[in-house]
């Protein structure tokens, strides 16, 4: 297996558009999470989704972030509108088991807001 | 919710030397532990895991230590190599509302000096 694969590596947009991040898990892995990155703030847990349903949001800064999971391959986190202070490196990760298991990493997307 | 603290931020040995990075938790009911090493431009990746049935693992020049009573585990790398020069971090996965979110902490910059 390639591994967990994000796309794109790098985003660079302009204050209130939107961004989409995208991620396709190791197949056979049931649960997706999506982290975010920062100097400030480490890495954070934004959502994480078992079997395309998501389980926890709780993570998720404000209403301006929603992440879908429509299919087993296939999960999106959307920005809209982004702001200067999203800007972050957005990871992916998948896993077998759940939480309490090794999480398998995307390389991340790079977002930078101007 | 669980509060993860890690130390130092930064290390810096010669080659050859022994590493150790230091992570102590808040909530008692952590029970997953593992270790993960970022390298440049990439995602974090799985280096080695504890549960809190274990005291100590290793595996090869990599050995983690836990201590539930005083709430504390570490990292330990023997034999230091350049190629182990990387960010680590250390997780802790407590309860929260029956699921288990895990809770980074801010990482250890390991440079190592040929």
């Amino acid at each position: 297996d390639a591994g967990v694969i994000q796309s794109p590596r790098h985003e660079v947009t302009e204050m209130g558009q939107e961004v989409t991040l995208r991620c396709k898990p190791i197949s056979g892995h049931d649960y997706l999470f999506w982290y975010r990155q920062t100097m400030m703030r480490g890495l954070e847990l934004l959502i994480y989704f078992n079997n395309n349903v998501p389980i926890d949001d709780s993570g998720m800064p404000e209403d301006r972030f929603s992440a879908k999971m429509p299919n087993a391959s296939f999960s999106t986190l959307k920005i809209q509108p982004s702001e200067p202070r999203d800007s972050a490196v957005y990871f992916c990760a998948s896993s077998e088991q759940g939480l309490n298991t090794e999480a398998f990493f995307g390389q991340g997307t790079r977002l930078t807001v101007v | 919710g669980e509060n993860v603290e890690q130390h130092p931020s930064t290390l810096s040995v010669q080659e050859g030397d022994s590493a150790v990075i230091k992570c102590t938790y808040s909530d008692s009911a952590s029970n997953y532990f593992p270790w993960y090493k970022q390298e440049l431009g990439k995602g974090p990746q799985l280096i080695i895991d504890i549960r809190s049935n274990v005291g100590e693992k290793k595996d090869q020049r990599i050995a983690v230590t836990l201590n539930k009573t005083a709430k504390h585990f570490s990292l330990h790398i023997t034999e230091t190599q350049p190629e182990d020069s990387a960010v680590y971090f250390c997780a802790a996965s407590s309860t929260a509302g029956g699921s288990y979110i895990p809770t980074f902490g801010r990482g250890t910059s390991l440079i190592v000096h040929p």
